[in-house]
């Protein structure tokens, strides 16, 4: 079965200090991975999506992630961190060449230090 | 467009009382899904559905049921609402039709308080 795992439950940075939030996924076959931001009291909406066409994906708000097959990775980064980058990010995959479910980890709490 | 919408967003239950979950989309998806989101533990599948007249169930499934009697609704009930359901509700939907159609998109969410 497909899983994600989001390593630290919490990360707290400076205003203007580099941002990286780590997401694993376990599948033999590389799936298609999401990071989705919510902010409190919201829905999910979409940061950015890898779906094999670039290894290096940009979004929106300045964030970009990079899938790594050899190392089952898809960490989200910001090169500077701003106040309104608080709130909760969630990594996701969904398998490709089956059904479309989207699996979630289980968050990672942004935490931004003025 | 409005996209998803849950109806309702707020809702206390007494433990026994039943009660219906609206998901309602303007886009025209086939997929749609119910997930639960609690504290640490992220988003988890409750029922999902390919199609109109179609549901399967997810990774938490018991003490709720779910209907799409058309393609542009999906319903989650709760039979006989427990304190354990207490949680905040959110429906997605997405397109399925090849990898550039695979992102889901959420409605804004029910928060669902059982006393």
């Amino acid at each position: 079965a497909q899983s994600v795992t989001q390593l630290g439950s919490h990360v707290s940075v400076s205003e203007g200090a580099l941002v990286l939030l780590r997401c694993n996924y376990s599948s033999s076959v590389p799936p298609y991975l999401f990071w989705y931001v919510q902010y409190p009291n919201q829905g999910l909406q979409l940061l950015l999506k890898y779906t094999s066409a670039a290894t290096l994906v940009k979004g929106i708000n300045g964030f970009e992630a990079e899938f790594k097959k050899s190392e089952t990775s898809f960490h989200l980064t910001k090169p500077s961190a701003h106040m309104s980058d608080a709130a909760e990010y969630f990594c996701a995959a969904v398998r490709s060449g089956g059904s479309y479910i989207p699996t979630f980890g289980r968050g990672t709490s942004l935490i931004v230090h003025p | 467009n409005a996209g998803v919408t849950q109806t309702p967003k707020f809702r206390v239950l007494k433990t026994g009382q039943s009660m219906t979950l609206l998901c309602a989309q303007d886009m025209n998806h086939e997929y749609m899904y119910w997930y639960r989101q609690d504290p640490g533990m992220g988003l988890r599948l409750i029922h999902y559905s390919v199609g109109e007249g179609t549901t399967a169930k997810g990774e938490v499934p018991d003490g709720y049921n779910v209907s799409r009697l058309k393609k542009q609704n999906f319903l989650l009930g709760l039979e006989s609402a427990a304190p354990s359901q207490t949680s905040v509700y959110f429906c997605a939907t997405l397109v399925g039709q090849g990898p550039m159609n695979t992102e889901a998109f959420f409605g804004q969410g029910t928060r669902l308080t059982v006393v």
